[in-house]
């Protein structure tokens, strides 16, 4: 299974939206409203930030929003804060039962 | 509060296999609805999944991997292990536990990581 494809690096200024996208197939990404988004910060275990397209999990942020359209996810991130700077990884489900991670998107805040 | 705690060698020979423990307190394996997952993170690099299993055994493995992977459950000891064959320095990685919700797609709790070597 090949990783879900993600920019390498987004960067915006304090206040201000980023939105992430995560490209897959139509067996992974298009296929099921199984898509994830986790955050991590250096030397730490990713949290989860987004399940299942668009669902929060208790505590996170409501600046923290998901969405899908076919075969690409997108994280918004508005109100761009300092302690948003991290990295961002996709998951999805996929058609063999598995999980399939994105190559990650490293955000910087100006 | 759910919590996992990897535990096993930092330190591994090429070609022996790695064993990993993952301990869950908080919540019990046994009680089903859950997936028991296994992800990697190789130095500087981004995530892998590696498998995970139900509580019932039923496992399922990345197919990049599944030739030398085995995940197994202990519900007794509230444990999983991971165990990985055949290794080389391309396994040096941390390795993290984590538990899937078995009717939606998150991974909500994680283990903090452990960095495995592989190196003689």
């Amino acid at each position: 299974q090949s990783a879900l494809t993600q920019p390498a690096s987004v960067s915006g200024s304090p206040g201000q939206s980023i939105t992430i996208s995560c490209t897959g197939t139509s067996s992974d990404v298009g296929g099921y409203n199984y898509v994830s988004w986790y955050q991590q910060h250096p030397g730490k275990a990713p949290k989860l930030m987004i399940y299942d397209v668009s669902n929060r999990p208790s505590g996170v942020s409501n600046r923290f929003s998901g969405s899908k359209s076919g075969n690409t996810a997108s994280l918004t991130i508005s109100g761009l804060q300092a302690e948003d700077e991290a990295d961002y990884y996709c998951s999805s489900y996929t058609s063999s039962s598995t999980l399939v991670f994105g190559t990650g998107t490293k955000v910087t805040v100006l | 509060q759910v919590q996992l705690q990897e535990s096993g060698p930092g330190l591994v020979k090429p070609s022996q296999t790695l064993s990993l423990t993952c301990t869950v307190s908080g919540g019990s394996i046994s009680s089903g609805g859950y997936y028991w997952s296994w992800i990697r993170q190789h130095p500087g690099k981004g995530l892998e999944w590696i498998g995970y299993i139900y509580y019932s055994g039923s496992t399922y493995y990345n197919p990049s991997l599944k030739s030398r992977v085995t995940i197994s459950v202990d519900t007794s000891k509230n444990q999983f292990s991971l165990k990985l064959s055949s290794v080389t320095a391309a396994d040096t990685a941390v390795y993290y536990c984590a538990r899937k919700n078995g009717y939606s797609s998150g991974l909500d709790y994680w283990g903090q990581g452990t960095l495995v070597t592989v190196s003689s």
